[in-house]
This record gives C-alpha cells, sequence and structure tokens, in this order.
C-alpha cells in the first residue's frame, strides 16, 4: 500500500492553468477508474472536486478537470484564482480492495 | 442535508485502547459503505479502513490491520473505529468519509464529518 506519488508544490499566476500529478502502479491508478481529487484547505474539510477519473460532483467549477493515462491521472485547474490556493490529494482504489491516497500537492497561487 | 459527527477522540497513552465513533444523518445511512481518513500533523491524508453498507466487508490499511477494527449500528446510523495497541504514529485527526451507495451509483468521499484528534502520548 504505497502512497500515490504527487508533486510536493505547484504554482502558478492567477489565469493561468496548472497541473497536478499522480503517479501510481497497475494494481491501482492504472486498472481501475476511481481516482477521486480532493481539495483542502487547512483547517477544514477536505472537498471532493473530481471522481471516477473525470466526473465532476454537483457545485464543482468546471475549471476544475482530470484525466488518466497509463498509470498517471493528471488534475488540471484552468483559469486559477486566489481561492484555488490549497493542498491536493489524490485517490485511487486498488486491487486489493483498499484505498490509497497521494502524498499531497500545495498549490500556490502567485 | 448529509452530515457526519465524529467523536471519541482524546489523549491516550502509548499501548491503550480508543474507540471513536460518527454519527450519521441526512442520509440513508444503511446504504453507504462509510470510510475512516486520518491526518498526522504536518502530514497528508492517509486512507485507514472501509466497511461496506451492511458490515460484512471490511478492509484496512496495512498501518492499522490487527490493530483496528471498524464496525457500524445501522440501527442507530453511526460507524465506529476501535483502536487497539496505539503507537505515536497513530496521532491524528480521524475522518469518516462517506462511501458509494449500495449501487455503487455516488462517488466515494463525497461528505466528510469534521474530524476528531486523537493525540497517542505518555
Amino acid at each position: 500500500q504505497s502512497a500515490l506519488t504527487q508533486p510536493a508544490s505547484v504554482s502558478g499566476s492567477p489565469g493561468q492553468s496548472i497541473t497536478i500529478s499522480c503517479t501510481g502502479t497497475s494494481g491501482d491508478v492504472g486498472s481501475y477508474d476511481y481516482v477521486s481529487w480532493l481539495q483542502h484547505h487547512p483547517g477544514k474539510v477536505p472537498k471532493l472536486m473530481i471522481y471516477d477519473v473525470t466526473k465532476r460532483p454537483s457545485g464543482v467549477s468546471n475549471r476544475f478537470s482530470g484525466s488518466k493515462s497509463g498509470n498517471t491521472a493528471t488534475l488540471t485547474i484552468s483559469g486559477l484564482q486566489a481561492e484555488d490556493e490549497a493542498d491536493y490529494y489524490c485517490n485511487s482504489y486498488t486491487s486489493s480492495s483498499t484505498w490509497v491516497f497521494g502524498g499531497g500537492t500545495k498549490l500556490t497561487v502567485l | 442535508q448529509e452530515q457526519l459527527v465524529e467523536s471519541g477522540g482524546g489523549v491516550v497513552q502509548p499501548g491503550r485502547s480508543l474507540r471513536l465513533s460518527c454519527a450519521a444523518s441526512g442520509f440513508s445511512f444503511n446504504y453507504y459503505a462509510i470510510h475512516w481518513v486520518r491526518q498526522a500533523p504536518g502530514k497528508g491524508l492517509e486512507w485507514v479502513a472501509v466497511i461496506s453498507y451492511d458490515g460484512t466487508m471490511k478492509y484496512y490499511a496495512d498501518s492499522v490491520k490487527g490493530r483496528c477494527t471498524i464496525s457500524r449500528d445501522n440501527s442507530k446510523n453511526t460507524l465506529f473505529l476501535q483502536m487497539n495497541s496505539l503507537r505515536s504514529e497513530d496521532t491524528a485527526v480521524y475522518y469518516c468519509a462517506r462511501g458509494d451507495n449500495v449501487v455503487g451509483a455516488t462517488p466515494s468521499f463525497d461528505y466528510w464529518g469534521q474530524g476528531t484528534l486523537v493525540t497517542v502520548s505518555s
């Protein structure tokens, strides 16, 4: 049950687009379309932003999108806004019927 | 609306036990799997365990397997996490989060509680 691999930090200016990668294995990301992305502002409750690789829950801005290729999933945030500054975690179902999170990525809006 | 409220956290000595609870409201609790997720101070989110809607299937992270037991009481809309042989590395905020429903038609991790802090220290 090794954590999925995410970059520790990414940054971008308002209005720009950024991507956050999430690399797993053939036992998790590569085999299942159950990849989610969560946004976590410190001190607050994590918020589901993307599920099943590409789907957005009701109420989540369409500036957030997800994709997957092989063992790597990607979160894209377009039109970056100040309120997007947060920690982002990917998450995947695994072949052991367990779940695994990525190590988290701190997004800084410059 | 959907709500999850954790309780039972506190300061406990290494080697002792603690039971966390998660009270659900605003949705049909008995139709949903429920997860426990934790976050140690300064660290990322770590998945801990999941229980199926009817309590028949339970899965655990390797880090807690054999020391923790997840259970639920659907008559009381409540989830539990019994934690034994606690270690300093178990110190974390523990969240419960809703899983998918019985037909898999809703996403996992769509609703979270506010969390309860467990501190393992002598």
